[in-house]
């Protein structure tokens, strides 16, 4: 099992609706979560980062963490054709440095 | 705003040369990483510092070696490229003493060796 799950997609979407990517992870001592956008040939950029149980808006964007069922989730609202990336979830795991990556899902929004 | 700068966008060398990439952050963070994307692998840790002159390994360090001589600088060194060493190669950086706090990436580095 990896360490940090994602559907690699596409996931496609209308231009005005809601978006929603998810990821699992497996250690339960995790304490930090982020989601990365990463335009094509770019780097990632972080957008939002969730640390407590709950939902966490900004904008457009809302992460949601359920550490129960070790689940952490985006939604976009409002998706615009520029939304069109891959989104990368990465964990903390425990007291580390270090952060694990799923492998990505890529949206596609369509106008 | 914290900025990673990685030495160059691309890179071309060939097979058995020894590569330098560097990168440089401003923001007077502890923690830099190493890492290489290759399509359907994600994000693969090469090598990290959380201090000068400190190094550990990551999840792929074989084949590659780093320098961190100063806090804002973190190099990363194939000692004797391959061909399977082409990929995008990035840089981050991290406040050590707040774990809640993300990696900021440079722009990467595209390297194909020939």
């Amino acid at each position: 099992q990896k360490e940090v799950e994602q559907n690699s997609g596409p996931l496609s979407v209308p231009e005005g609706a809601i978006a929603s990517l998810n990821c699992t992870y497996s250690d339960r001592v995790s304490q930090s979560f982020f989601w990365y956008r990463q335009y094509s040939g770019k780097s990632p950029e972080l957008i939002m980062s969730i640390y407590s149980n709950g939902d966490k808006e900004d904008g457009r964007f809302t992460a949601q963490l359920n550490k129960a069922s070790q689940y952490v989730s985006l939604l976009i609202r409002d998706s615009q054709p520029s939304d069109s990336a891959t989104y990368l979830c990465a964990v903390r795991p425990g007291a580390t440095n270090k952060l694990i990556f799923g492998t990505g899902t890529l949206l596609a929004v369509q106008p | 705003d914290v900025k990673v700068t990685q030495s160059s966008r691309y890179l071309v060398k060939r097979t058995g040369e020894k590569v330098f990439l560097e990168c440089v952050q401003d923001m007077d963070h502890e923690n830099m990483f190493w890492y290489r994307q290759d399509p359907g692998l994600g994000l693969r840790l090469i090598y990290f510092s959380y201090d000068v002159k400190m190094k550990e390994k990551g999840d792929i360090p074989e084949g590659y070696s780093v320098s961190r001589e100063k806090k804002e600088r973190f190099s990363l060194i194939l000692e004797s490229a391959s061909t399977n060493q082409t990929s995008m190669y990035l840089c981050a950086s991290s406040l050590y003493t707040d774990h809640n706090q993300p990696q900021h990436f440079g722009d990467g580095t595209r390297l194909s060796i020939l």
